[in-house]
């Protein structure tokens, strides 16, 4: 059973330019939790989806940061005109229900650096 | 979510049992405990999760405290490849079914030495 995958797993972006950070969820999974780790610091949260819903946004930036989880295919972090602070790494965590009884597995991640 | 309290790091010889402690003083009755845990550079791992009773699996046993107010997680053979960083979480059943996101702290560094 194939776990969490992103891809891709490092993107170099120059600053000004479009980030597109993809996670399929575990088999039989319709929670996706997107969850943020600038360097040297703790694992932030940034949004969660079940499929073609966001439920939760409070921890995404307001301006330039956007996700979805299409019907089909994976959920994609859509980041617009990237800056140096965006550099961190992303990872993706699904779960089978959103309460707290489930657990969530994690992606290896996607490492963003802005150069 | 409760607050949750853990060393910053700890030691532990290879082959030994590692026993991690987290305190959550402030838990709620509805509140489950999660560990997971972070290899350097990679995702978070899923270890165990509880919410009364004790709870062992393949990985590791979690062992919470009949008021609830603190836990411990057990790796009985610690080798080396089990040094990383340990996050302790509480984390709300919500009935309805809405998610609750998982709140890392600065969780625990477990070095096993050879």
């Amino acid at each position: 059973n194939a776990g969490v995958m992103q891809n891709p797993r490092h993107l170099v972006r120059r600053r000004g330019q479009e980030a597109r950070l993809r996670c399929s969820p575990m088999k039989g999974h319709s929670h996706v939790y997107w969850y943020r780790q600038l360097p040297e610091e703790g694992l932030k949260f940034m949004v969660y989806l079940q499929k073609e819903n966001i439920i939760d946004e409070s921890g995404m930036p307001k301006e330039r940061f956007s996700a979805e989880f299409p019907k089909e295919g994976p959920s994609i972090l859509r980041i617009q005109q990237v800056v140096r602070g965006d550099s961190a790494a992303y990872f993706c965590a699904s779960s089978r229900s959103g309460t707290a009884a489930y657990e969530q597995y994690f992606g290896p991640g996607t490492r963003l650096t802005v150069t | 979510d409760a607050k949750t309290t853990q060393p910053t790091s700890m030691d532990c010889a290879e082959g030994r049992a590692a026993n991690l402690p987290c305190n959550h003083s402030t838990i709620s009755g509805n509140e489950y405990v999660y560990w997971y845990r972070q290899i350097h550079s990679q995702g978070p791992q899923y270890i165990i999760h509880g919410l009364k009773n004790n709870e062992t699996n393949e990985m590791a046993s979690l062992i919470i405290t009949e008021d609830r107010k603190s836990s411990t997680l057990i790796l009985p053979h610690a080798t080396l490849r089990d040094t990383a960083v340990y996050y302790c979480i509480v984390r709300v059943l919500i009935s309805s079914g809405s998610a609750r996101q998982l709140t890392f702290g600065s969780g625990t560094q477990l070095t096993v030495l050879p």
